[in-house]
């Protein structure tokens, strides 16, 4: 299995711009969710996931969009990039049952750097 | 709103020796999750270990072991017989659905 994977590692962009910042998972996670790691803060939920088709909003949501069309997909889309979205994003997935202790697995983080 | 402090931004300790780091959570229920994770340099975010709210056995993954105290709602993170590799972020995170997680502490591993 090739776990958790975000592409790309590393990405410049110019204020105002658009992209999608790509996770996908083969360990058919019902959970998946998308973080944010700012410097001297620890990482800060944007939105998550449950399953295909549903997506909810996290502690940060505002400036990005997601969406879950596959149990193995779940971008992260930034509409319009602003200089305060500067941050190595993480993708996560865990099992959605609860039983089985909620460990989640986290991808390599993507660097994004807004200009 | 769950909130996780980790109070310690940077810890020091020497080689073979014993640390431990502190973390406070609020939280108004009474089963979840709480973790340990590492990050190193290479920023992959690494389970140390793992504690189930309603087991009052504390957790112990070889040298690493938790201090749960669910009243008081602490949950320390102990490593024992320091080792280089040891050095790194550790964050202390909290789980019901989602997941939250402290600031962060800053670990050094002194020769």
């Amino acid at each position: 299995n090739a776990g958790v994977t975000q592409t790309p590692k590393f990405q410049v962009l110019k204020t105002g711009q658009s992209m999608t910042l790509q996770c996908a998972q083969d360990m058919n996670h019902e959970y998946m969710s998308w973080y944010r790691q700012d410097p001297g803060m620890g990482l800060r939920l944007i939105h998550y996931s449950v399953g295909a088709g549903i997506t909810d909003q996290g502690e940060v949501p505002n400036g990005y969009n997601v969406s879950r069309s596959t149990t193995e997909d779940f971008p992260l889309r930034l509409l319009s990039a602003a200089p305060s979205q500067t941050s190595v994003y993480f993708c996560a997935s865990r099992p959605r049952d609860r039983g089985r202790g909620e460990t989640q697995y986290f991808g390599p983080g993507t660097r994004l750097l807004v200009l | 709103a769950q909130t996780v402090t980790q109070s310690q931004p940077e810890m020091s300790v020497q080689e073979a020796e014993t640390v431990t780091l502190s973390c406070t959570y609020d939280t108004s229920e009474s089963d979840y999750y709480l973790f340990w994770y590492k990050q190193p340099p290479s920023r992959q975010m690494i389970l140390v270990i793992r504690q189930e709210a309603y087991k009052q056995q504390n957790a112990t993954e070889n040298r690493f072991s938790v201090n749960f105290q669910k009243a008081a709602k602490s949950f320390s993170l102990k490593i024992s017989d320091s080792q280089l590799g040891d050095a790194a972020m550790y964050f202390c995170a909290y789980s019901i659905n989602d997941m939250r997680f402290g600031a962060g502490t800053r670990l050094t591993v002194k020769p």
